[in-house]
């Protein structure tokens, strides 16, 4: 079965130091992957997704980044942070869907609860 | 583009039932439909293309209007468990890598 990891579950950082979050997908291949941002009390914001290694699409400009260094692997980074950074990271996966259904559920990782101060 | 919610929060007692509407000014490919417990990630509910389909999940059903860009969410005879935020995403076309865009979310709270 497949499953989705992220790490840190909960990060606190200062104001203008870099981040780095990790998102590894397990049990699948080819995945197509996505970084959400949810700030407190609010919905789902779409920052990056890729459908394949070395291919990124931003949604959002700001000051994120995001890297696909191997299929199942996406990184969020920032060289430095903003207060209105702090938020709820989620990546999720979902595969390519079929002939019958062109599209696939998207499944979320436990996320990382940011707080930049 | 994004979706549009309504109501933005319900306040159900338990065994009532409740709608949740989905609506976009864009023409929609699929609709997903997911449910968030407070500090937790969303949990998929389902997936419905146009077309006009209508799927069940239990007591949760969802129907996709295709003429009028809406879906709706109906959840018969609420549980405690039922309670959370209600999100759909859609998806404009099959080729954009299934990229969704979320609604801002409906709040459920079911009391006993």
């Amino acid at each position: 079965s497949q499953t989705i990891h992220q790490w840190p579950a909960t990060l606190v950082q200062p104001v203008g130091s870099p981040l780095s979050l990790e998102c590894t997908v397990e049990g699948t291949s080819n995945p197509n992957l996505y970084w959400y941002r949810q700030a407190a009390g609010r919905g789902l914001q779409l920052l990056f997704y890729s459908v394949g290694i070395g291919q990124i699409s931003s949604e959002v400009p700001q000051n994120l980044s995001a890297s696909r260094p191997q299929d199942r692997q996406f990184i969020l980074s920032s060289k430095k942070l903003l207060l209105s950074d702090s938020g709820f990271y989620l990546c999720a996966w979902s595969g390519r869907g079929s002939l019958a259904r062109e599209t696939d559920t998207q499944y979320f990782g436990p996320g990382t609860r940011l707080t930049v101060l | 583009q994004q979706p549009v919610q309504s109501p933005q929060a319900v306040i159900l007692r338990e065994g009532e039932d409740a709608v949740i509407n989905c609506s976009s000014s864009k023409a929609l490919y699929s609709v997903h439909w997911y449910r968030q417990k407070h500090g937790e990630a969303p949990v998929f509910l389902m997936i419905l293309l146009k077309g006009g389909e209508q799927k069940g999940h239990e007591k949760i059903s969802a129907s996709f209007n295709e003429k009028k860009q809406q879906s709706s969410l109906y959840l018969t005879a609420s549980q405690l468990s039922y309670s959370g935020t209600y999100f759909c995403g859609t998806e404009m076309t099959w080729n954009q890598g299934g990229k969704l865009i979320f609604g801002q979310g409906t709040e459920l709270s079911v009391k006993p």
